[in-house]
């Protein structure tokens, strides 16, 4: 069981807008940044957002990231077939002492 | 350009030991923290641990907590995860990542190396 809670699917059709919801606590979301990761499938992850709303370089602007309490939000407009993927959320957990993630979110491009 | 190449996975059996070395390269090593995490196959990501850029302190995942040390050597751009009585669930592979997961983010990744515990 995660420490932050992700839906395990999602879908939507090629051109729409989807969003991912990550929840959490005070003790990790709430008092640390949040960052999201993409995983297609056989390769390994790649950072999409970091400090709960900015972009890496090369990461295109139809990926959003925001935060608000102890949730966090990842937004993808004019979805492709090239998004399909687990997509994940991840910080720190001060009560922890350690990261944690959640348990991730498939995204199916119908 | 970032490139992290681990190595050191393999076949062990339970209670033994293995050491897994990431040797990186395209950025200034001693600059940044540097982190473990893995995945079991069909599953989700989990963090194992973490080192700043010193090297000073040391953070783990209660399932490694005291079975697993982290380390690095900033002479020779090197991380390792030494990994002492491994158990079966600790089957995955393995990601050598640059950056803190809430700080930079974890914003490159290796291409992972695959740790199979079983008899």
């Amino acid at each position: 069981q995660s420490v932050l809670t992700q839906p395990p699917s999602v879908s939507a059709a090629p051109g729409q807008k989807v969003t991912i919801s990550c929840s959490g606590s005070s003790s990790n979301i709430g008092n640390n940044y949040v960052s999201w990761y993409q995983q297609l499938p056989g390769t390994a992850p790649k950072l999409l957002i970091y400090e709960n709303n900015k972009r890496p370089s090369g990461i295109p602007d139809r990926f959003s990231g925001s935060k608000s309490g102890t949730s966090a939000t990842l937004g993808i407009t004019g979805l492709q077939t090239g998004d399909e993927a687990d997509y994940y959320c991840g910080t720190w957990d001060t009560s922890l002492s350690a990261g944690v993630f959640g348990g991730g979110t498939k995204l199916t491009v119908l | 350009e970032v490139e992290l190449l681990e190595s050191g996975g393999g076949l062990v059996q339970p209670g033994g030991s293995l050491r897994l070395s990431c040797a990186a390269s395209g950025f200034i090593f001693r600059s940044y923290a540097m982190s473990w995490v893995r995945q079991a196959p069909g599953k989700g990501l989990e963090w194992v641990s973490s080192i700043p850029d010193s090297g000073d302190r040391k953070y783990y995942a209660d399932s490694v907590e005291a079975r697993f040390t982290i380390s690095r050597d900033n002479s020779k751009n090197t991380l390792y995860l030494q990994m002492n009585s491994l158990r079966a669930d600790d089957t995955a592979v393995y990601y050598c990542v640059k950056g803190g997961i809430s700080t930079t983010g974890l914003d490159y990744w290796g291409q992972g190396t695959l740790v199979t515990v079983s008899s």
